[in-house]
């Protein structure tokens, strides 16, 4: 089945150390979304690809960056992960616009501590 | 830019009841209203949307309304069950290129039987 696959399904890391998280879609999909969500909250749209242009979000920190090499992979880096950084990273995909729908994968779990 | 707000923020209703979840939307230009539920510790999955050129769509037990003029649009859920309890977010998006969706803040249904 096309899909959106995450890895890893849980992630533990220290304070500023260094983590990258990992997303592929099977859905040839030109669009790639990151999203932090915190405990009983929205998702919250942190950057996102048209294909190779990067879309990012006014109020996203400078500690997350993002890379996409090819279409099918796309990538989370923290780079000095804080204790507020504790999150579900849910990467997704739509075929284009605001206006497709959006496909999600089962996230990754960020422990920092 | 686009806001969505939804309400209730939490719902509790007894097994076969019917639940209603309401969303309203402030850019004219969103022509697109998916509805995720999200389980707890997973990614969010489209359970139903609906596009601005149609004022009501089905699909068994779950149904979503559209008011374009009044910039609102609702999920109702007849005859819940146990495994309804969940998460649920609404969301509304545009046919524009670099768009993304803009999602409500959540609806935490409980559904007891």
């Amino acid at each position: 089945d096309a899909m959106v696959i995450q890895n890893p399904r849980y992630q533990v890391t220290q304070f500023g150390k260094p983590v990258t998280l990992s997303c592929s879609q099977t859905l040839n999909h030109n669009v790639m979304y990151w999203y932090q969500q915190k405990s009983s909250q929205a998702p919250k749209l942190l950057f996102h690809y048209y294909d190779k242009d990067f879309n990012n979000e006014a109020d996203t920190p400078d500690n997350f960056q993002s890379r996409r090499p090819n279409t099918s992979f796309c990538f989370l880096d923290i780079r000095s992960p804080g204790l507020g950084d504790a999150a579900m990273y849910l990467c997704a995909t739509s075929a284009g616009t605001g206006g497709d729908e959006q496909f999600f994968g089962p996230g990754t779990r960020l422990t920092v501590l | 830019g686009e806001n969505v707000e939804q309400h209730p923020s939490t719902l509790s209703v007894q097994e076969g009841d019917s639940a209603v979840i309401k969303c309203t939307y402030s850019d004219s230009a969103s022509n697109y209203f998916p509805w995720y539920k999200q389980e707890l510790g997973k990614g969010p999955q489209l359970i139903i949307d609906i596009r601005s050129n149609v004022g009501e769509k089905k699909d068994q037990r779950i149904a979503v309304t559209l008011n374009k003029t009044a910039k609102h649009f609702s999920l109702h859920i007849t005859e819940t069950q146990p495994e309804d309890s969940a998460v649920y977010f609404c969301a509304a998006g545009a046919n524009q290129a670099g768009t993304a969706l803009i999602f409500g803040k959540g609806t935490t249904l409980s559904v007891s039987s």
